[in-house]
């Protein structure tokens, strides 16, 4: 069983749309989460880190439940220049790697 | 900052040639890491290094690749003998880790080098 686990998608919605994204985890040693955005081609981006509490960054809000190990994206009024792939990323204490999803497509449609 | 700087962009090649892949980390990073990205497999950590020190080389799929980093401002991947399922987007990323990171651990990827083995 892949560490992260996403699915792969991909989805695709109307401009203007609400979309929402799930990842499930299984190293209950996570200890830091992030979304990362990856347009086609190009490298991968820091989106978001994702708290505890829940939070947001705009159109873009993240939340987190540790006990189910679960976390998700959620993004309103879609727009066309979000289509990318949304990677789903957890990381364990002290300075270790980052393990990433195999991330879910957004195809934002006009 | 110039970023991540990875080369060759773009490597194609035949099937038992050795590659070598280039990394420079963003200046006063002091980790390092070496990704692989495939569809059928997504973004698989190699190796990383910290302070120059490979830490955790598990993911290198086997003797056919190594991974240096002689000095804090480079770091080479290198296949031998490649082989067609080498084929994928190799990245290399860098951040800053530690006290001196001031809580800001973000990690930065370089553009990657497509590998092409025939």
């Amino acid at each position: 069983r892949k560490e992260v686990e996403q699915d792969p998608g991909p989805f695709n919605v109307p401009e203007g749309a609400t979309v929402a994204f799930n990842c499930t985890y299984s190293n209950s040693a996570s200890q830091s989460f992030f979304w990362y955005r990856q347009d086609c081609r190009k490298e991968p981006k820091l989106l978001m880190s994702v708290y505890s509490s829940g939070n947001e960054d705009g159109r873009f809000t993240a939340q987190l439940n540790r006990a189910s190990q679960y976390i998700s994206l959620l993004i309103r009024d879609s727009k066309l220049s979000d289509s990318a792939t949304y990677l789903c990323v957890v990381k364990r204490s002290g300075n270790t790697p980052l393990v990433f999803g195999k991330g879910t497509r957004l195809s934002v449609i006009a | 900052d110039a970023g991540v700087i990875q080369s060759p962009r773009h490597e194609v090649t035949e099937m038992g040639q050795e590659v070598t892949l280039r990394c420079k980390p963003i200046s006063g990073h002091n980790s390092l890491f070496w990704y692989r990205q495939t569809m059928m497999r997504g973004l698989e950590l190699l190796i990383y290094f910290n302070n120059n020190v490979p830490i955790d080389d598990s993911g290198m799929p086997e003797d056919r690749f190594s991974a240096k980093m002689p000095n804090a401002s480079f770091s080479t991947l290198k296949i031998q003998p490649s082989e067609p399922r080498d084929s994928a987007v190799y990245f290399c990323a860098s951040r800053q880790t530690g006290s001196l990171a001031g809580g800001q651990e973000t990690q930065y990827f370089g553009p990657g080098t497509r590998l092409l083995v025939l």
